[in-house]
């Protein structure tokens, strides 16, 4: 149980288009989302927290209108990344919570996407 | 907010030694401390987790430890495997609020 599901898991694309990235929890409802950056041999800093039904909460220093994140279901969470600049250029992970669970503090990560803006 | 130190940064042990990382955390309010390993390319994994109302608790050959009073908590690794080479990461949360993460310990077993 417990299965996050993300795609794509490679995408690169030129510099000033858009990216969207899927997260879908597999086996259970999740009201609550992640949404993680990680750099190359650096911790996983998180970005947003994704809420079914409502705005996401951003992080400081992270630009709500670059990073735009719809929870319009139970099971899906969206990340798009607009106009995309190679700093951009990252793998990005989300995670679920199966807060009905009987660990409902836990957080169960999906596969990433590798990021690349050429 | 929520602040987590991890230590050590590497660490490199022989295969069948005991391998240690401790983390320590801010906000005394935390109450769930998971940990999770990430292989190369890959997602995290929790391989196992703590609350706060219990001091100690082991899976096998993975034990972690919690010190409430001095707010820290460990990962002990027993008779490890090169399969244990991976980065682990400790974390922190209170309940279902939002989880800090240490930066991570990137352990390479020796065969």
């Amino acid at each position: 149980g417990a299965v996050v599901s993300q795609h794509p898991s490679w995408v690169i694309c030129k510099s000033g288009t858009s990216v969207k990235i899927e997260c879908r929890s597999l086996d259970f409802q999740a009201t609550t989302m992640f949404w993680y950056r990680q750099f190359p041999k650096q911790s996983l800093m998180l970005m947003a927290t994704s809420n079914e039904g409502s705005k996401a909460t951003y992080e400081q220093g992270v630009e709500k209108d670059k990073f735009l994140i719809n929870h319009a279901s139970l099971t899906l969470s969206t990340l798009t990344v607009t106009s995309a600049h190679p700093e951009d250029s990252s793998f990005y992970i989300c995670s679920a919570r199966d807060t009905a669970g009987t660990a409902g503090e836990t957080q169960y990560f999906g596969p990433g996407t590798r990021l690349l803006v050429l | 907010g929520e602040n987590v130190e991890q230590h050590p940064s590497t660490l490199s042990v022989q295969e069948g030694d005991s391998a240690v990382i401790k983390c320590t955390y801010s906000d005394s309010a935390s109450n769930y401390f998971p940990w999770y390993k990430q292989e190369l390319g890959k997602r995290p994994q929790l391989i196992i987790d703590i609350r706060s109302n219990v001091g100690e608790k082991k899976d096998q050959r993975i034990a972690v430890t919690l010190n409430k009073t001095a707010k820290h908590f460990s990962l002990h690794i027993t008779e490890t495997q090169p399969e244990d080479s991976a980065v682990y990461f400790c974390a922190a949360s209170i309940g279902v609020g939002d989880m800090r993460f240490g930066a991570g310990t990137r352990l390479t077993v020796k065969p």
